[in-house]
């Protein structure tokens, strides 16, 4: 078990530029959350996957971001035309619904985007 | 909807408890967490209270749950500088195992 990795660890890119950020998830994990942190505060749900399908888009999510996994193992974070408004820290999260009841979340180290 | 309260800021000495209050709004949580974040790192899981205990006791950490006030609490014994970081407060909308909703963050420093 290595944990939930994230890929890249920082991106710099410039406004209006597309980036991808990736997730991998702790291997047996069937649900895979993105949440997004901004300075101050907490993380914020973005959208959640069980297995390879979408369960849940927030409001937060514009038609700008898209979230993929293909094959219910990592999944990638997109976004087009990216503004300012977009640095923050995107966090990846993973969890089981076997075997722990507690259904605790697993977070990896983030990726922190920063638009000029 | 649901919404976590946590105050902002605890400074506490080396060696002494310290406690981190979170309040929430949603009735039918039925996990509540406590996650720890260091600068530019991811959360760390700490503990986690299910909604029909009281009070839950893992080493160092004890968690308080008060159902009818809505309110939880962290209690860390014997504060260690390497204690200092941002402390979360999350609970779980509904039957659990589904996208958390996070308090802003206590911010602990420990005054060696």
């Amino acid at each position: 078990d290595t944990g939930v990795s994230q890929d890249p660890r920082h991106k710099i890119t410039k406004r209006g530029q597309n980036v991808t950020f990736r997730c991998d998830p702790i291997s047996e994990h069937n649900r895979l959350y993105w949440y997004r942190q901004t300075l101050g505060q907490g993380p914020e749900f973005l959208t959640y996957f069980q297995n390879e399908a979408q369960l849940e888009k927030s409001r937060l999510l514009s038609d700008r971001f898209s979230a993929e996994r293909p094959k219910g193992s990592f999944s990638t974070l997109e976004i087009q035309r990216t503004e300012q408004g977009d640095s923050a820290m995107y966090l990846c999260a993973s969890s089981s619904e076997d075997g722990t009841p507690s259904y605790e979340q697993y977070f990896g180290p983030g990726t922190r985007l920063t638009v000029t | 909807g649901e919404d976590v309260e946590q105050s902002l800021f605890l400074s506490v000495r080396e060696g002494d408890s310290s406690v981190i209050n979170c309040t929430y709004t949603d009735s039918s949580s039925t996990y509540l967490y406590w996650y720890k974040q260091e600068p530019g790192a991811g959360l760390q899981l700490l503990t986690y209270i299910f909604s029909n205990m009281d009070m839950k006791q893992d080493q160092r950490l004890t968690v308080l749950l008060n159902k009818k006030d809505k309110h939880l609490s962290l209690r860390i014994a014997d504060t260690q500088t390497g204690d200092s970081a941002i402390y979360f407060c999350a609970e779980s909308p509904n039957s659990g195992n589904t996208p958390l909703v996070f308090g802003k963050g206590t911010r602990l420093s420990v005054i060696a």
